[in-house]
């Protein structure tokens, strides 16, 4: 069974500073491994997603993510904050399962950014 | 292009009235989704539909029925709220090809609070 694994229900960062969101992942194949975000009072939106072309994926809005195997991770960074970036992040694994595509979600991180 | 179009925004149940969430997209997605968000929990799926005509369980199905009443249009149904389904509804879509995974495309989600 796939899962994903995120660390920490809540990340306080400065403007201006590094954002790092982590997540890991568990799958008995490769994954495919997306990162989503939600804004208040709104649905989740595509920040970007892994799906084996290559390790360093980026995303809109400044966002990347690192795919490493030997980690079994897929962590979500952004070089320097803004306050537009306070949402909530979640990690999702997805497969196949049953002729569908089965998305598995993570937890979610909220991001707080401050002045 | 609307996307994903959820309505009502927002609903407010008795415990033991019924209510249906409607959702439809105009993606030519073949594939459509329930979600309820938990604060915490991050989303569970509770009915999907691979493509039209076909409905199945995901994670949470009890107390829910579903309709897929075309390509465009997949609803939701409390037959009986409960206090327990209060949360947040999320309607997804998505194309599936082949081994080909896409994103989620998400509305904007259904507030609901049994009381």
């Amino acid at each position: 069974a796939q899962s994903v694994t995120q660390l920490g229900s809540h990340v306080s960062v400065s403007e201006g500073a590094l954002v790092l969101l982590r997540c890991n992942y568990s799958s008995s194949v490769p994954p495919y491994l997306f990162w989503y975000v939600q804004y208040p009072n709104q649905g989740l939106q595509l920040l970007l997603k892994y799906t084996s072309a290559a390790t360093l994926v980026k995303g809109i809005n400044g966002f990347e993510a690192e795919f490493k195997k030997s980690e079994t991770s897929f962590h979500l960074t952004k070089p320097s904050a803004h306050m537009s970036d306070a949402a909530e992040y979640f990690c999702a694994v997805i497969g196949y399962s049953g002729g569908y595509q089965k998305v598995t979600f993570g937890t979610g991180t909220k991001l707080q950014v401050i002045p | 292009n609307a996307g994903v179009t959820q309505t009502p925004k927002f609903q407010v149940l008795k415990t033991g009235q019924s209510m249906t969430l409607q959702c439809a997209q105009d993606m030519n997605h073949n594939s459509m989704y329930w979600y309820r968000q938990d604060p915490g929990m991050g989303l569970r799926l509770i009915y999907y539909s691979a493509s039209e005509g076909t409905t199945d369980k995901g994670e949470v199905p009890n107390g829910y029925n579903v309709s897929r009443l075309n390509k465009r249009e997949f609803s939701l149904r409390l037959e009986s709220a409960a206090p327990s389904q209060t949360s947040v509804y999320f309607c997804a879509s998505s194309v599936t090809e082949g081994t080909d995974f896409s994103p989620l495309h998400f509305g904007n989600g259904t507030r609901l609070t049994v009381t």
